[in-house]
């Protein structure tokens, strides 16, 4: 009863340095959703992906880039980490686009930038 | 621009009555969730409206007024396990989801 996976689930990086964060799913959805979520703000949309082999930018996507090259597999790569990227990322899948159908999410990774 | 408003915090008794409302302006509507999300969790789904009226699940209801852009959800009989935050998200002309920064509520004994 996997539904949603991230790995890791906690990091520290310096500034500067690259990484790279895994969201698998075993739910067959063809969509996939990098959020990040700060303190006083709502989810905001960095990347997204409407099938295997698409992606999009979403609405704070620098800094940022991904990859869909499975179905199940979303990567989120941060090339030079930066202070300002600290944050809780969650990702998430849905079957559909929003209406109706609603996402489901993984528990989290919270990374902190020094 | 678009923007949700919730607010940031509220307390309620154990087993009392609690309405958390959510106002939105966004470039189109396609319809309205509630997620419940413990501290420290992820996000999970309560609820959807994309017609006006009331949606019921139980314990927790959710009612949608488009006309007003404004939503609310109401949570009887609380209980010590409904201590989270509870967001609100609009489905934009594009399909996207808009989220608010969520509303904290405390459950006292």
């Amino acid at each position: 009863n996997a539904g949603v996976t991230q790995t890791p689930k906690f990091r520290v990086l310096k500034t500067g340095q690259s990484m790279t964060l895994l969201c698998a799913q075993d739910m067959n959805h063809e969509y996939m959703y990098w959020y990040r979520q700060d303190p006083g703000m709502g989810l905001r949309l960095i990347h997204y992906s409407v099938g295997e082999g698409t992606t999009a930018k979403g609405e704070v996507p620098d800094g940022y880039n991904v990859s869909r090259l499975k179905k199940q597999n979303f990567l989120l790569g941060l090339e030079s980490a930066a202070p300002s990227q600290t944050s809780v990322y969650f990702c998430a899948s849905s079957s559909g686009t929003g209406q109706v159908v609603p996402q489901h999410f993984g528990d989290g990774t919270r990374l902190s930038i020094l | 621009g678009q923007n949700i408003d919730q607010p940031t915090e509220m307390t309620a008794t154990e087993g009392a009555i609690v309405q958390i409302n959510c106002t939105y302006q966004t470039s189109g509507f396609n319809g309205l969730f509630w997620y419940q999300q413990h501290a420290g969790e992820a996000p999970t789904f309560l609820s959807y409206n994309v017609l006006d009226g009331l949606e019921e699940k139980g314990r927790f209801s959710s009612f949608l007024s488009r006309s007003k852009g404004y939503s609310y959800l109401l949570l009887k009989e609380l209980q010590m396990k409904d201590s989270a935050s509870y967001l609100c998200a609009v489905t934009d002309s594009n399909y996207q989801l808009i989220w608010g920064a969520g509303t904290k509520l405390i459950i006292k004994p």
